[in-house]
């Protein structure tokens, strides 16, 4: 069974701090990983994805991949209280070489930035 | 309209009805997905469609059935569900993957009760 763990919160930030939302997975092969942001009622909205080892940053977002510790990590900087939303992680589990992916999604973490 | 749209957007049925969902993606993509997401659960993947033909089934019970005419639009019909399916289904869609991208875009998606 391929899993995907998040921490389901919730985590509590003031406004201006940073957010760190953390995520592993156990399907050492997994290629490509996501970070989407999904807000009550709404449906899941992808905010950035990681496949290379390291950091890649988005304006106030930064995915971090640590492919043999099988960690990812999305740091939310100056947090604002419009960021307050469940994060989903997700982990692409199919290899590579075909024209679809195929998503294993952890149960997401409750952020809320408080005023 | 663009992006990935749903319809309908809310749905109660008794279990005894039928009922089509309907996906529709404006964005040029080759793969659409079916999701189910219920409370305090991962989302879940039912079905993938990649060039309108079926590649996944994830075990879903066969009061779903999906249908996928062309790589623009997909149904999921329903017949005789039980409560239990009470949940928010979630259709998304992804493009040809860049270097092990195979990100997907979601719709609003519909929520359907199940009295």
């Amino acid at each position: 069974q391929k899993e995907v763990e998040q921490n389901s919160g919730p985590l509590s930030v003031p406004e201006g701090a940073i957010a760190s939302l953390n995520c592993t997975y156990s399907d050492r092969g997994s290629q490509s990983f996501f970070w989407y942001r999904q807000y009550s009622g709404k449906s899941p909205e992808l905010i950035m994805f990681i496949y290379s080892n390291g950091d890649k940053e988005d304006g106030r977002f930064t995915a971090q991949l640590n492919k043999a510790s099988q960690y990812v990590s999305l740091l939310i900087r100056d947090s604002q209280p419009s960021d307050s939303a469940t994060y989903l992680c997700a982990v692409n589990t199919i290899d590579g070489g075909t024209s679809y992916g195929k998503l294993t999604f952890g149960q997401g973490t409750i952020l809320t930035v408080h005023p | 309209e663009t992006g990935v749209t749903q319809t309908p957007r809310h749905l109660v049925m008794g279990m005894t009805n039928k009922k089509s969902l309907k996906c529709e993606q404006h964005l040029g993509h080759n793969a659409m997905y079916w999701y189910k997401q219920s409370a305090k659960k991962p989302l879940e993947l039912m079905f993938v469609y990649n060039f309108k033909e079926q590649t996944e089934n994830n075990s879903v019970p066969s009061r779903f059935s999906p249908e996928c005419p062309n790589s623009s639009h997909l149904f999921l019909h329903l017949h005789t569900l039980q409560p239990e399916d009470s949940a928010l289904y979630l259709c998304a869609s992804s493009p040809p993957p860049g270097r092990d991208s195979y990100e997907q875009y979601f719709g609003p998606g519909t929520r359907l009760t199940v009295t």
